[in-house]
Order: structure tokens, then sequence, then C-alpha cells
């Protein structure tokens, strides 16, 4: 079953332009995980934060996490028409399994 | 070596038929799992093998059967299915934190 919830369920931007998208989970976690999915292609992981972090970036990527109001944000700044793609959120089943939010769906025009 | 290698990319089987999908990866991770993921949905886990025993069945239906015959190779057999289970068939490993995706395997059944 699901946890994490993205929204915006898509969004539409141009090349340039910051794209951020959110989650929202419901119980209690010791890691949130962000993940890119091409169409049709496996997963790729960006970036792991852990409940005791607040912030972390790598390269354009910026993800936050507030535990108090159980959500996590991902910025893409500058975005490139290569950053189109399907954005997941993953929550930890028990303490390792990933589970995977409805995702956020990204198209970047050139 | 750093990736989790799925194979076949493609597969199209008929509803009497036996197949399998194979997943190996060299990364000495403890951890491998089944996910399936329909379109414009997120992956759903169907399977977890943990230092190459079965400890998640997400009740998964009788005609996918997994086997984990080393800690490097993960196999999904398939028999009988359905149209419904055509879908995308991901692969994926952990040592613990964070995971790698392969790049899965598109199932048609007809």
């Amino acid at each position: 079953s699901q946890q994490g919830e993205e929204d915006p369920q898509a969004l539409s931007i141009q090349e340039g332009e910051n794209a951020t998208m959110n989650c929202s989970y419901k119980t209690s976690i010791n890691n949130l995980q962000w993940y890119r999915q091409n169409s049709g292609r496996g997963l790729v992981h960006l970036i792991l934060i852990r409940s005791n972090e607040r912030e972390k970036h790598s390269g354009r990527l910026r993800v936050t996490l507030d535990t108090s109001k159980k959500s996590s944000s991902l910025l893409i700044t500058a975005s490139r028409a290569a950053d189109t793609a399907s954005y997941f959120c993953a929550t930890p089943r028990g303490s390792y399994i990933p589970t995977f939010g409805r995702g956020t769906s990204l198209i970047v025009h050139p | 070596d750093t990736e989790v290698t799925q194979t076949p990319k493609h597969l199209v089987m008929g509803m009497t038929n036996k197949k399998s999908l194979k997943c190996e990866q060299h990364m000495g991770h403890r951890a491998m799992y089944w996910y399936k993921q329909k379109a414009k949905k997120p992956p759903e886990l169907m399977f977890v093998y943990s230092y190459e025993k079965l400890s998640i069945n997400e009740s998964v239906p009788s005609r996918f059967s997994p086997e984990c015959p080393n800690s490097s190779l993960l196999n999904l057999h398939l028999h009988a299915l359905q149209p419904e289970d055509s879908a995308l068939y991901l692969c994926a490993s952990s040592p613990g934190y964070g995971y790698t995706f392969g790049s899965g395997t598109r199932l048609t059944v007809v």
C-alpha cells in the first residue's frame, strides 16, 4: 500500500525554470528517498534523506524534510528537457522496504 | 559493478506459456526485490528476498514463482499468466539503505 503522496500529479514548465514537487506521508519514518523514472524504464535513486536531516543537496537537486508535518519536497533548479520524467518519493515500510507514492509527472519544455 | 541487470528487456508470452525473468547484481547486496508496475502507477512490491530466503510475499498469485538460487541472482518464473499481468517488472537490490533498480522487463501477455 502507498504511504507517500506526491503533489502535484503533473507539472509542466519551461527549461530554466525551477520545479518543486511535494510528498506527504502518514506514519513516522527513519528516512525518505526520491527516485526518477524515465518513461517505461527503471527507477533511478536520487537522494536519501534521514529523519534527523532537514535539507540535503545533490547537484541541482534540493530535498527538504519536515517530520513534524510529515512532508518532503524535491526542488530541481534550472530545469532541463532531460529532467522530463516521473518522480517518486519512497518511504520505508518497516525498516527497509521502499513503498512508493503515486508520483509526479514532470515535463520540461525546451 | 554497480548495476542491477534484468533480462529480457521485453517479453511477449501467451497465456499457456512458461517463461522466466532474470535479475542479477554483483554488489553484494543482501536484499533483493521484485516490483510490478502498471502504466502511470507507482511500483508495487511483490516479493522480498533477504539473505537468499523469501521474507515477504505480498499475496502474489501462485502463477508468479520467485527463486533466489544464490546471493547474486533472482528469478521470477511465470506460468499461466493473464492479460492483466502485463506490466513492467522491476528488480531491485539493497545493502540495507538505498536501493538500486534494474531497468525492468516489459511483459505483455497475449
